[in-house]
């Protein structure tokens, strides 16, 4: 699977639109983008995933460029319970394991 | 909306001693997966399981780990003789499909003494 490459952390004010960067410049064309976090003592919590096309769900959108080489994640309206470590993750479809990285810790201040 | 449910959520267990950890996944899940994370550390993949055996596993997952779907409801990891470095949160997942997202439960924290 593709490494990606993630800030170490990022701030953002409440109520604002969180932009999370994510570099995947080896994703292969069968490779999945997927975004999960992880609330502090909690499991890691699935977001959205994607493969070339933006997609957006109740939690957030996900916008991949189109050479696939990069992705965001977008929190439209962040709320202190945003407050976690979000992990970018480039998985082969059907590949049994998900390949976690140290993510980047997102902190929602009021 | 349905969960991964862990127990226990806190296991406290002496050097040597064999630990079983429960997960009972989403029901109509078919595919199901154990993670471990070390305090301050990465969550690290330990084995799939699918169809009544293991489809995959990493390094970590030696002859000491084992994993068992004894009934219709329930995944377990079993550790059989525990070490100081097990000490780990340990995460059960599951997905309806090997290409669809897996949820995570909670997780439980086992602490070797």
């Amino acid at each position: 699977d593709a490494k990606t490459t993630q800030p170490t952390s990022m701030d953002c004010a409440e109520g604002r639109a969180a932009n999370l960067p994510c570099n995947h410049s080896t994703i292969s064309g069968n490779e999945y983008v997927y975004w999960y976090r992880q609330i502090h003592s909690q499991g890691p919590q699935y977001i959205i995933h994607g493969l070339k096309n933006n997609e957006t769900n109740e939690m957030a959108s996900l916008i991949i460029t189109e050479d696939r080489k990069s992705s965001t994640l977008i929190l439209p309206h962040a709320t202190l319970r945003d407050t976690a470590v979000y992990y970018c993750i480039v998985r082969v479809e059907n590949n049994n394991d998900m390949r976690f990285g140290a993510g980047t810790r997102l902190t929602v201040k009021p | 909306e349905p969960e991964v449910t862990q127990t226990p959520s806190h296991q406290v267990t002496q050097m040597g001693q064999e630990v079983i950890l429960r997960c009972v996944p989403i029901s109509n899940h078919l595919y199901f997966y154990w993670y471990r994370q070390i305090l301050g550390q990465k969550v690290e993949f330990l084995v799939s399981f699918y169809n009544n055996e293991i489809s995959e596993k990493s390094e970590i997952f030696d002859d000491q780990f084992s994993v068992e779907r004894p009934d219709g409801s329930n995944f377990t990891l079993k550790i059989r003789s525990t070490k100081l470095e097990d000490s780990a949160m340990y995460f059960c997942a599951s997905s309806g499909e090997a290409n669809q997202p897996q949820h995570f439960g909670d997780g439980t924290r086992l602490s070797i003494l």
